[in-house]
Protein backbone atom coordinates (compact mmCIF):
# COMPACT_ATOMS: atom_id res chain seq x y z
CA UNK A 1 0.00 0.00 0.00
CA UNK A 2 1.33 3.50 -0.53
CA UNK A 3 1.55 5.75 1.92
CA UNK A 4 3.34 9.07 3.05
CA UNK A 5 3.75 10.15 6.68
CA UNK A 6 4.21 13.97 6.97
CA UNK A 7 6.01 14.89 10.41
CA UNK A 8 8.06 18.24 11.70
CA UNK A 9 4.82 20.81 12.24
CA UNK A 10 4.75 22.64 15.36
CA UNK A 11 4.72 26.27 16.92
CA UNK A 12 7.22 28.66 15.56
CA UNK A 13 7.78 31.94 16.01
CA UNK A 14 7.83 34.34 13.21
CA UNK A 15 11.12 34.90 11.43
CA UNK A 16 12.02 31.24 12.85
CA UNK A 17 12.61 27.64 11.10
CA UNK A 18 11.15 24.50 10.58
CA UNK A 19 11.62 21.40 8.69
CA UNK A 20 8.97 19.17 7.54
CA UNK A 21 9.60 15.52 6.78
CA UNK A 22 7.30 13.10 4.50
CA UNK A 23 8.25 9.09 4.85
CA UNK A 24 6.95 7.26 1.93
CA UNK A 25 6.91 3.72 1.22
CA UNK A 26 4.71 1.08 -0.53
CA UNK A 27 6.52 2.67 -4.19
CA UNK A 28 9.90 3.05 -6.34
CA UNK A 29 10.45 6.78 -4.55
CA UNK A 30 12.91 7.81 -6.57
CA UNK A 31 10.70 7.39 -9.98
CA UNK A 32 8.13 10.23 -8.99
CA UNK A 33 7.80 13.77 -8.61
CA UNK A 34 6.84 14.40 -5.39
CA UNK A 35 5.43 17.97 -4.02
CA UNK A 36 4.45 19.57 -0.90
CA UNK A 37 1.21 21.26 -0.77
CA UNK A 38 -0.47 23.22 2.05
CA UNK A 39 -4.09 24.80 3.07
CA UNK A 40 -4.24 27.71 5.80
CA UNK A 41 -7.22 27.55 8.29
CA UNK A 42 -10.33 27.85 5.75
CA UNK A 43 -8.96 28.42 2.80
CA UNK A 44 -8.01 26.06 -0.44
CA UNK A 45 -5.48 24.08 -1.86
CA UNK A 46 -1.92 25.80 -2.37
CA UNK A 47 0.82 24.27 -4.27
CA UNK A 48 4.17 25.17 -2.49
CA UNK A 49 6.92 23.08 -4.49
CA UNK A 50 7.90 20.12 -6.32
CA UNK A 51 10.70 18.39 -6.53
CA UNK A 52 11.52 15.82 -9.39
CA UNK A 53 12.21 12.04 -8.66
CA UNK A 54 16.05 12.37 -9.40
CA UNK A 55 16.23 15.53 -6.82
CA UNK A 56 18.05 17.44 -9.34
CA UNK A 57 15.11 19.83 -10.34
CA UNK A 58 12.96 21.56 -8.29
CA UNK A 59 10.18 24.27 -8.25
CA UNK A 60 8.40 26.96 -6.22
CA UNK A 61 5.36 29.21 -5.85
CA UNK A 62 6.39 32.95 -5.68
CA UNK A 63 5.11 32.87 -2.00
CA UNK A 64 7.44 30.89 -0.56
CA UNK A 65 10.45 31.22 -2.84
CA UNK A 66 13.56 31.93 -1.12
CA UNK A 67 12.41 31.39 1.64
CA UNK A 68 11.80 27.29 1.58
CA UNK A 69 13.79 24.93 0.29
CA UNK A 70 12.22 21.41 -1.05
CA UNK A 71 14.44 18.34 -1.05
CA UNK A 72 14.67 14.95 -1.24
CA UNK A 73 16.61 11.36 0.27
CA UNK A 74 15.65 8.79 -2.30
CA UNK A 75 18.07 6.70 0.31
CA UNK A 76 15.87 6.99 2.80
CA UNK A 77 12.75 7.61 0.30
CA UNK A 78 11.64 11.06 2.51
CA UNK A 79 10.89 14.48 1.02
CA UNK A 80 11.67 17.43 3.10
CA UNK A 81 10.69 21.02 3.52
CA UNK A 82 13.28 23.61 5.31
CA UNK A 83 11.21 26.54 5.97
CA UNK A 84 13.16 29.78 6.88
CA UNK A 85 11.62 33.53 7.83
CA UNK A 86 8.63 32.35 8.36
CA UNK A 87 5.73 34.66 8.87
CA UNK A 88 1.73 34.43 10.08
CA UNK A 89 0.77 33.57 6.21
CA UNK A 90 2.81 30.53 6.37
CA UNK A 91 0.06 29.12 9.25
CA UNK A 92 -1.60 26.24 7.66
CA UNK A 93 -1.54 22.07 7.05
CA UNK A 94 1.31 20.91 4.95
CA UNK A 95 0.62 17.86 2.88
CA UNK A 96 3.13 15.86 0.74
CA UNK A 97 2.10 14.45 -2.23
CA UNK A 98 3.17 12.04 -4.84
CA UNK A 99 2.97 12.45 -8.50
CA UNK A 100 0.64 10.05 -10.17
CA UNK A 101 3.75 9.38 -13.29
CA UNK A 102 6.47 7.38 -12.85
CA UNK A 103 8.37 9.79 -15.27
CA UNK A 104 10.06 11.61 -12.48
CA UNK A 105 8.31 14.89 -13.69
CA UNK A 106 5.42 17.51 -12.31
CA UNK A 107 2.26 15.56 -12.49
CA UNK A 108 -0.53 15.65 -11.00
CA UNK A 109 -1.17 14.27 -7.46
CA UNK A 110 -2.45 10.49 -7.16
CA UNK A 111 -1.60 10.06 -3.12
CA UNK A 112 -2.07 12.64 -0.35
CA UNK A 113 -0.41 12.04 2.92
CA UNK A 114 -2.47 13.42 6.13
CA UNK A 115 -0.43 16.49 6.76
CA UNK A 116 1.32 18.35 9.59
CA UNK A 117 0.45 21.32 11.42
CA UNK A 118 2.33 24.39 11.09
CA UNK A 119 1.80 27.35 13.49
CA UNK A 120 3.69 30.73 13.47
CA UNK A 121 2.62 32.90 16.01
CA UNK A 122 4.10 34.74 19.18
CA UNK B 1 0.46 29.58 -16.34
CA UNK B 2 -3.01 28.20 -16.36
CA UNK B 3 -5.84 29.37 -14.28
CA UNK B 4 -8.67 26.91 -12.84
CA UNK B 5 -11.90 28.20 -12.01
CA UNK B 6 -14.49 26.79 -9.92
CA UNK B 7 -17.82 27.43 -8.54
CA UNK B 8 -17.45 28.46 -4.82
CA UNK B 9 -20.26 26.46 -4.13
CA UNK B 10 -23.06 23.39 -5.28
CA UNK B 11 -25.76 21.91 -3.52
CA UNK B 12 -28.29 18.79 -4.20
CA UNK B 13 -30.44 16.53 -2.46
CA UNK B 14 -29.74 12.98 -1.52
CA UNK B 15 -29.99 10.50 -4.02
CA UNK B 16 -29.80 12.85 -6.72
CA UNK B 17 -27.10 13.72 -9.23
CA UNK B 18 -24.89 16.99 -9.39
CA UNK B 19 -22.06 18.22 -11.74
CA UNK B 20 -19.37 20.18 -10.69
CA UNK B 21 -17.14 22.26 -13.11
CA UNK B 22 -13.47 23.00 -13.44
CA UNK B 23 -12.87 25.55 -16.27
CA UNK B 24 -8.98 26.24 -17.75
CA UNK B 25 -7.98 29.56 -18.67
CA UNK B 26 -7.84 30.30 -22.23
CA UNK B 27 -4.71 28.85 -24.07
CA UNK B 28 -4.87 26.06 -21.73
CA UNK B 29 -8.06 23.60 -22.92
CA UNK B 30 -6.45 20.79 -23.81
CA UNK B 31 -4.81 20.44 -20.97
CA UNK B 32 -5.79 17.10 -18.33
CA UNK B 33 -6.93 17.80 -14.66
CA UNK B 34 -7.26 15.85 -11.61
CA UNK B 35 -10.40 15.67 -9.35
CA UNK B 36 -9.58 15.50 -5.54
CA UNK B 37 -12.41 15.39 -2.72
CA UNK B 38 -11.47 16.99 0.46
CA UNK B 39 -14.28 15.60 3.41
CA UNK B 40 -14.55 18.03 6.50
CA UNK B 41 -10.94 17.39 8.75
CA UNK B 42 -9.69 15.01 6.32
CA UNK B 43 -6.45 15.01 4.26
CA UNK B 44 -7.29 15.27 0.45
CA UNK B 45 -7.84 12.59 -1.69
CA UNK B 46 -7.37 12.00 -5.21
CA UNK B 47 -10.60 10.68 -7.38
CA UNK B 48 -10.12 10.90 -11.07
CA UNK B 49 -8.14 12.25 -13.91
CA UNK B 50 -10.27 14.24 -16.87
CA UNK B 51 -8.64 14.28 -20.12
CA UNK B 52 -9.98 16.73 -23.22
CA UNK B 53 -11.50 13.90 -24.97
CA UNK B 54 -13.50 13.72 -21.88
CA UNK B 55 -11.92 10.35 -21.14
CA UNK B 56 -11.33 9.85 -17.31
CA UNK B 57 -9.39 7.04 -14.90
CA UNK B 58 -10.33 7.22 -11.24
CA UNK B 59 -8.59 5.95 -8.45
CA UNK B 60 -8.55 3.19 -6.35
CA UNK B 61 -11.80 2.52 -4.43
CA UNK B 62 -13.66 5.83 -5.84
CA UNK B 63 -17.39 4.72 -5.98
CA UNK B 64 -19.15 4.21 -9.65
CA UNK B 65 -20.72 6.78 -8.88
CA UNK B 66 -18.37 9.40 -9.67
CA UNK B 67 -17.75 10.29 -13.72
CA UNK B 68 -15.87 12.68 -15.42
CA UNK B 69 -16.46 14.28 -18.43
CA UNK B 70 -15.66 17.74 -20.60
CA UNK B 71 -16.24 19.81 -22.92
CA UNK B 72 -13.82 22.64 -24.55
CA UNK B 73 -12.48 24.14 -21.80
CA UNK B 74 -14.76 22.66 -19.08
CA UNK B 75 -14.06 19.92 -16.77
CA UNK B 76 -16.71 18.13 -15.27
CA UNK B 77 -16.92 15.78 -12.17
CA UNK B 78 -20.81 14.40 -11.86
CA UNK B 79 -21.64 12.63 -8.77
CA UNK B 80 -24.73 9.87 -9.06
CA UNK B 81 -27.03 9.10 -6.07
CA UNK B 82 -25.51 11.30 -3.85
CA UNK B 83 -25.26 9.95 -0.54
CA UNK B 84 -24.52 12.17 2.79
CA UNK B 85 -20.66 10.66 3.05
CA UNK B 86 -19.87 13.26 -0.45
CA UNK B 87 -20.32 16.22 0.96
CA UNK B 88 -16.71 18.13 0.93
CA UNK B 89 -14.98 20.22 -0.96
CA UNK B 90 -13.95 19.29 -4.42
CA UNK B 91 -10.76 20.65 -6.02
CA UNK B 92 -9.46 20.70 -9.67
CA UNK B 93 -5.74 20.38 -10.01
CA UNK B 94 -3.53 20.89 -13.08
CA UNK B 95 0.24 21.29 -14.11
CA UNK B 96 2.86 22.83 -16.44
CA UNK B 97 6.47 22.04 -16.93
CA UNK B 98 7.34 24.37 -13.44
CA UNK B 99 4.11 24.89 -11.54
CA UNK B 100 0.85 23.19 -10.03
CA UNK B 101 -2.01 24.82 -10.21
CA UNK B 102 -5.39 24.45 -7.94
CA UNK B 103 -8.72 25.65 -8.22
CA UNK B 104 -10.14 27.92 -5.51
CA UNK B 105 -12.75 24.52 -4.63
CA UNK B 106 -16.56 24.17 -4.66
CA UNK B 107 -17.81 23.19 -1.44
CA UNK B 108 -20.75 20.68 -1.79
CA UNK B 109 -23.32 20.87 0.20
CA UNK B 110 -26.03 17.48 0.18
CA UNK B 111 -29.77 18.49 1.30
Amino acid sequence: EVQLLESGGGLVQPGGSLRLSCAASGFTFSSYAMSWVRQGPGKGLEWVSAVRGSGGVTNYADSVKGRFTISRDNSKNTLYLQMISLTADDTAVYYCAKAAASSGGIYYMDVWGKGTTVTVSS
Amino acid sequence: QPVLTQSSSASASLGSSVKLTCTLSSGHSSYIIAWHQQQPGKAPRYLMKVESSGSYNKGSGVPDRFSGSSSGADRYLTISNLQSEDEADYYCETWDTNTQVFGGGTKLTVL
